[in-house]
């Protein structure tokens, strides 16, 4: 699976759009990217995986670019819920092979 | 949505007593599960890949024998920690993979060893 790259860690004001960057430069053909996120001392939660295309559901909107070496993930209106740590993942869709996590992004959002 | 239940939440226990957490898939099928531990401000650290009826794969630098997985449906792995010692104070998450949504996890347990 691609490597992903990601800031250590981001603040956002409540109400304010997230936007938590991604890079992926080596992702092949046929590797999608997934988004997680944890909140402390919980399990990932996932929320949303892309191809090529851009995609929404009701936690958020994934932007990928057009050479898909990077992603953005958009959290429209975050709230104080929104605070964790968020993990950009790169890999094949349909696959038993393990997932690994890099060290993803500490999102802190504020009142 | 697929859901992945773990038990324990929490467990303590004393140390070189053994411990077993539990991870179930309540609404799939999972012939694969992993398990993964993660200490304090770190990342998840994936520890083994659990198969249903064959043994486990282990990450490099994960002791086998002291950290017993068994798969034997496609909706139990359990993971028994062996003569825990404090150093194996942590925190386990397991998870199944659930078709489009990549893997679900479960809730996580709070190993504390006294």
């Amino acid at each position: 699976d691609a490597k992903t790259t990601q800031p250590t860690s981001m603040d956002c004001a409540e109400g304010r759009a997230a936007n938590l960057p991604c890079n992926h430069s080596t992702i092949s053909g046929n590797e999608y990217v997934y988004w997680y996120r944890q909140i402390h001392s919980q399990g990932p939660q996932y929320i949303i995986h892309g191809l090529k295309n851009n995609e929404t559901n009701e936690m958020a909107s994934l932007i990928i670019t057009e050479d898909r070496k990077s992603s953005t993930l958009i959290l429209p209106h975050a709230t104080l819920r929104d605070t964790a740590v968020y993990y950009c993942i790169v890999r094949r869709r349909y696959n038993n092979n393990d997932m690994r996590f890099g060290a993803g992004t500490r999102l802190t959002v504020k009142p | 949505g697929a859901v992945v239940s773990q038990h324990p939440s929490w467990v303590i226990c004393k140390s070189g007593t053994s411990v077993k957490i539990e991870c179930r898939s309540l609404d799939f099928q999972a012939t694969t599960m992993f398990w993964y531990r993660q200490f304090p401000k770190q990342s998840l650290m994936l520890m083994a890949t659990s198969n249903e009826g064959s043994k486990a794969t282990y990450e490099q630098g994960v002791e086998k024998d002291k950290f017993l997985i068994n798969h034997a449906s496609l909706t139990l792995s359990t993971l028994t920690v062996t003569s825990a010692h404090p150093e194996d104070s942590s925190f386990y998450i397991c998870s199944a993979a659930s078709g489009d949504y990549g893997y679900t996890f479960g809730s996580g347990t709070r190993l504390t060893v006294v």
